[in-house]
Order: structure tokens, then sequence, then C-alpha cells
């Protein structure tokens, strides 16, 4: 089914540790976003690109890393995990901006806990 | 600076009964505003969007929300709650700068009682 694929569904690292989570769509869409989500808090934007090679920060990039080399895949890189990482991170994907008003397509999520 | 505003974190209904999940929103200028819900464990759905065209929105589900620029609300509604409409919505503001970025507000779990 088209649409956008997240791995893991589920991760437990320890402080310190690194790790990288996946991301891939199949919609061809340039847009894409990286949302943590925490309770009460809503979505937060992590990162965001509008194609390959583009990225951007958005509200809370800090302990984050992204790359986009293909239209496909937008990674998102943990590095030295901190407990205030624990969260359920979601991935994202819609057209050009004419589209994302038709709004995004998400992925199920990875539920990341750090201990 | 935009901003949403959910003014109810947790909303409880008896089945068959309407529902209001209330959105305020803050934007220098005219936004698209979405409402999305979450089912547990799962990813986030789009229930409707308001975009500048009608000012009365009709989803999927039932739901509809009304934009009201005097009042900076976009309340969501539904006349008629159903058991498998417990979930978590968020209302989402779109602004105006070219890249399709959401900012959502804080979520109102809806629960719903036989």
């Amino acid at each position: 089914n088209a649409g956008v694929t997240q791995t893991p569904k589920f991760r437990i690292l320890k402080i310190g540790q690194s790790m990288t989570l996946q991301c891939t769509q199949d919609m061809n869409h340039n847009y894409m976003y990286w949302y943590r989500q925490d309770p009460g808090m809503g979505l937060k934007l992590i990162y965001y690109s509008v194609g390959a090679g583009i990225t951007d920060k958005g509200e809370v990039p800090n302990g984050y890393n992204v790359s986009r080399s293909t239209t496909e895949d937008f990674p998102l890189r943990l590095e030295l995990a901190a407990p205030s990482q624990t969260s359920v991170y979601f991935c994202a994907s819609s057209g050009d901006r004419g589209r994302a008003l038709y709004g995004y397509t998400f992925g199920s999520g990875t539920r990341l806990t750090v201990v | 600076a935009q901003s949403v505003t959910q003014l109810d974190s947790h909303v409880s209904v008896s089945e068959g009964t309407p529902v209001l999940l209330r959105c305020n929103y803050s934007s220098s200028y005219s936004p698209s505003l979405f409402w999305y819900v979450q089912h547990p464990n799962k990813g986030l759905q789009l229930l409707l969007k308001y975009t500048s065209a009608a000012t009365l929105v009709k989803g999927i589900n039932g739901f509809e929300a009304e934009f009201k620029k005097s009042e900076t609300s976009f309340h969501l509604t539904k006349p008629s709650a159903h058991m498998s409409d417990a979930a978590e919505y968020f209302c989402a503001l779109m602004g105006t700068d070219s890249w399709g970025k959401l900012q959502f507000g804080a979520g109102t779990q809806v629960v719903v009682t036989p």
C-alpha cells in the first residue's frame, strides 16, 4: 500500500547510544517532516525537507540530525541519546505546498524510550 | 507569531450526544486550519481542512468545523457521538511560508461512554 513507512516501531536505547529512525514514502512527495509527540504537548516539528538535498530545522532540532539523499527517504539520526528524547516520533509527507493543503500522510510512528 | 490553542484537554460524551472540540488560533495572516484524529497507537488521520473557501467545512465520519475569523476559532463538532470516535484530536495551523509546515495544538482526548 502507498504511504509512509517508519521503522522500527519500538526501540529502547541506553543514554549515550545513537540510532537512526527510518522513514520511507512511495508517493513521490517532495515535502517530508519529522515530529515528536509528547503527552499533553501535541506534535512538535523537529526537521523538515522540501526535496532531496534540502533540509531545515524545525521547532525542536537539538540532539537530532537529518539527511535527504533521495526523494523517498528521510532518516532521523539521534546522537548521544538522552532521557529527554523519550517520545513517539512521526514522519509525514506531502506534495508541494499546494498539495500540503490536502493534508499530510503520516507514518505509524516509532516509540522510543531512553533509559 | 502564530499559535494554536485547544481549549479542552479531555472531553467526555455519551454515545449519541453531540461532540464539541474547541480550537482557537492566532495568526497575522488568514491561515489554513486542519483537524486530525489519532486512534490509540496509530498515526494521525486528516478529518477536515479549511483553506479559505467555505467557512463551514465537512469532513469524514460526520464531523464538521466552522471557521470564524471574528472569533479566531475553528471548533469541531459532530451531532451524534459513536463509540469509534474515542480518540485524540488535534487542531493544526499551516502558516504562510512555502513549506507546508503544520503547528499543532496540544490535543483533546475524547472519551465516549455507552
